[in-house]
């Protein structure tokens, strides 16, 4: 079965970086995108951007470029997403998600990374 | 700017049909998914391209699309139900979310 397992909660000081991993099993990780989502705290959905496992090619959210960084390794099956430079705003839960096909939707998502910034 | 615009709360009575909409302007142009979340839970993918449901999904879910609206309809609500829902459509290779609309079954 098709799973989305995601690295522990981690919490790092303001300007700090994290790095979250994202190990997928179940199905073939070149053939789908894996998209990053977030959640603060009591609030909805952001997408973030996401990877193309087999090219590596990446799309970021506006909003995050020049901030976050989405890197693969393809022995592993693992996805990773780097956020640099964090304030408390970036405080929130992080999940990876599988491309469904492109701009479908997504239909595995992992258990999500709570990520807190505090000084 | 690219906007998908949600009530932030509905209420049903069991076994009774809920509808959630999601707007904005020309959506009926593009495909819209809708997301499921329980409390503590992940998002779990309801419909896609507007109506498909994907496998597992209760046949009590469907969708529309048209104009500058989509819906996300259920049918014979069940407490099961209760729970967060979000639309997503794309502007250009942006993905964005609706505000998410918050379904109680009283």
């Amino acid at each position: 079965q098709v799973q989305l397992l995601q690295s522990g909660a981690d919490m790092k000081k303001p300007g700090a970086s994290v790095r979250v991993s994202c190990k997928a099993s179940g199905y073939t990780f070149m053939d789908y995108h894996i998209h990053w989502v977030r959640q603060a705290p009591g609030q909805g959905l952001e997408w973030m951007g996401w990877i193309n496992p087999n090219s590596g090619d990446t799309n970021y959210a506006q909003k995050f470029q020049g901030r976050v960084t989405m890197t693969r390794a393809t022995s592993i099956s693992t996805a990773y997403m780097e956020l640099r430079r964090l304030r408390s705003g970036d405080t929130a839960i992080y999940y990876c998600a599988r491309d469904l096909g492109i701009q479908l939707g997504h239909d595995y998502w992992g258990q999500g990374t709570l990520v807190t910034v505090s000084s | 700017s690219f906007k998908l615009t949600q009530p932030p709360s509905v209420s049903v009575s069991p076994g009774q049909t809920a509808s959630i909409t999601c707007s904005e302007d020309k959506l009926g142009a593009r495909y819209v998914s809708w997301y499921q979340q329980k409390p503590g839970q992940s998002p779990v993918l309801v419909l896609y391209q507007d109506r498909k449901r994907p496998s597992g999904i209760s046949e009590r879910f469907s969708g529309s699309n048209s104009g500058n609206t989509a819906t996300l309809t259920i049918s014979g609500t069940q407490a099961m139900d209760e729970a967060d829902y979000f639309c997503q459509a794309w502007d250009s290779n942006t993905g964005v979310f609706g505000g998410g609309t918050k379904l109680t079954v009283l």
